[in-house]
């Protein structure tokens, strides 16, 4: 089975901090992608990677970056966080191969922002 | 651009009722299509997808999608609800392309949340 996780479960910070989510997925997978989840907004994409050192900017990147220096892991970081981010944070990865493979997702992480 | 739209926020059904869960795109070209579950606390689970072919695809733990291009319309059903079924539901699609790198971005819908009682 393919093993998506997530640094940590639950995340409280405060306003100003940089802060840093880790993803690892265990199955070779080219692409990774990293979402926030808000009620009755969905999943909006904040950034993806297709290779390693590759990424590309999601529908909401703004207070975002993103890092990839290894196939398996991508980080996603606060630079400043601010209340506004607060939020459920969502990793994924996929197979490039077949062009229209699933997404597996990771548990999430619910980030507090004070 | 490509859109998902999930009309109801809500949807409640009876235990052993059948359940739908509403869901139309908008996306240019040939689409595919997805559907995922998420129970509390938790990532989002796959539970089947459309790509070509059959317009019923059936998934997991009992779960059927109908793919209707006229209506351009992905409706979930289940003949006979459980209340384990209760949790939020995702449809999500992508536009073919024969270019498969690009991340297979998905666009996900708002979510509708199914309760189902006894």
């Amino acid at each position: 089975d393919v093993k998506v996780t997530q640094s940590s479960r639950y995340l409280v910070k405060r306003t100003g901090e940089k802060v840093f989510l880790e993803c690892v997925q265990d199955m070779d997978h080219e692409n990774m992608f990293w979402y926030r989840q808000d009620p009755g907004l969905g999943l909006r994409l904040i950034y993806f990677s297709y290779d390693v050192k590759m990424k590309e900017k999601g529908d909401i990147p703004e207070g975002y970056s993103v890092s990839r220096e290894k196939k398996e892991r991508f980080s996603l970081i606060l630079e400043s966080a601010s209340t506004n981010q607060t939020s459920m944070y969502l990793c994924a990865s996929s197979p490039t191969s077949g062009g229209y493979n699933e997404q597996f997702f990771g548990p999430g992480t619910r980030l507090t922002v004070l | 651009a490509q859109s998902v739209a999930q009309p109801e926020d809500q949807v409640n059904v009876a235990e052993g009722n059948p359940l739908t869960v509403k869901c139309t795109y908008s996306v240019s070209g040939n689409p595919y299509l997805f559907w995922y579950v998420q129970y509390p606390n938790r990532g989002l689970q796959f539970l089947l997808k459309y790509i070509t072919g059959d317009n019923l695809v059936k998934g997991s733990y009992g779960f059927e999608a109908e793919f209707n291009k006229s209506q351009t319309s992905f409706h979930l059903k289940k003949p006979s609800a459980l209340v384990s079924d209760s949790a939020l539901y995702f449809c999500a699609v992508r536009a073919e392309s024969r270019f498969t790198g690009g991340g297979n971005k998905l666009t996900f819908g708002t979510g509708t949340q199914l309760k189902v009682e006894l």
